[in-house]
């Protein structure tokens, strides 16, 4: 069973628009990553964020982390037609060599 | 410094044909995985290596056979292909040790199974 769930499945913005993709899991962790993935390519990390952290900043993207809601989410501020791709949450519920991913969100940008 | 690099790019097999998906990594990294991605599924952790000379089983390995042949390489077989493998499947690896840390993914390899 995917251990990350990403919430909506599809997004579509206008450019210059913020984008916020929430992912949710069920047990305990001891970090969270996010990934992009443009289409017909392999992943990207993006950011990593620790089970201690709350909130962690890089570029343009913001995450989020709540381990008591079990819960994080990716912003993107600013969104440009670059950033069109899915964006995956990863957790190591299964285990530290195991990094569970969760079924992704679709983001269009518009120009 | 090409990452890792994942062969063939496309396949297409026949049911109960064999054939061997082949990784490698030149950054001395310990681990390596073998995901599939399918619509809809996200990715699904078939076999990993944690260090050169192990492998484990992931969520879903059967029908697959890995080899870590050394450091650098980590290759996956499929004995006898099934349409339910028709996938992308993607190579990916690891310098973290015991804390899981980011991974560094191939461009993948698209597999049909008539």
């Amino acid at each position: 069973s995917q251990q990350g769930e990403e919430d909506p499945q599809a997004l579509s913005i206008q450019e210059g628009e913020n984008a916020t993709m929430n992912c949710s899991y069920k047990t305990s962790i001891n970090n969270l990553q996010w990934y992009r993935q443009n289409s017909g390519r392999g992943l990207v990390h993006l950011i990593l964020i620790r089970s201690n952290e709350r909130e962690k900043h890089s570029g343009r993207l913001r995450v989020t982390l709540d381990t008591s809601k079990k819960s994080s989410s990716l912003l993107i501020t600013a969104s440009r037609a670059a950033d069109t791709a899915s964006y995956f949450c990863a957790t190591d519920a299964g285990g530290a060599q195991k990094l569970v991913f969760g079924q992704g969100t679709r983001l269009t940008i518009n120009p | 410094n090409a990452g890792v690099t994942q062969t063939p790019k496309f396949q297409v097999l026949k049911t109960g044909q064999s054939m061997t998906l082949q990784c490698a990594q030149d950054m001395n990294h310990n681990s390596m995985y073998w995901y599939r991605q399918d619509p809809g599924m996200g990715l699904r952790l078939i076999y990993y290596s944690a260090s050169e000379g192990t492998t484990d089983k992931g969520e879903v390995p059967n029908g697959y056979n890995v080899s870590r042949l050394n450091k650098r390489e980590f290759s996956l077989r499929l004995e006898s292909a099934a349409p339910s493998q028709t996938s992308v499947y993607f190579c990916a690896s690891t310098g973290q040790g015991r804390v899981s840390g980011e991974l560094f993914f191939g461009e993948g390899s698209r597999l049909t199974v008539l």
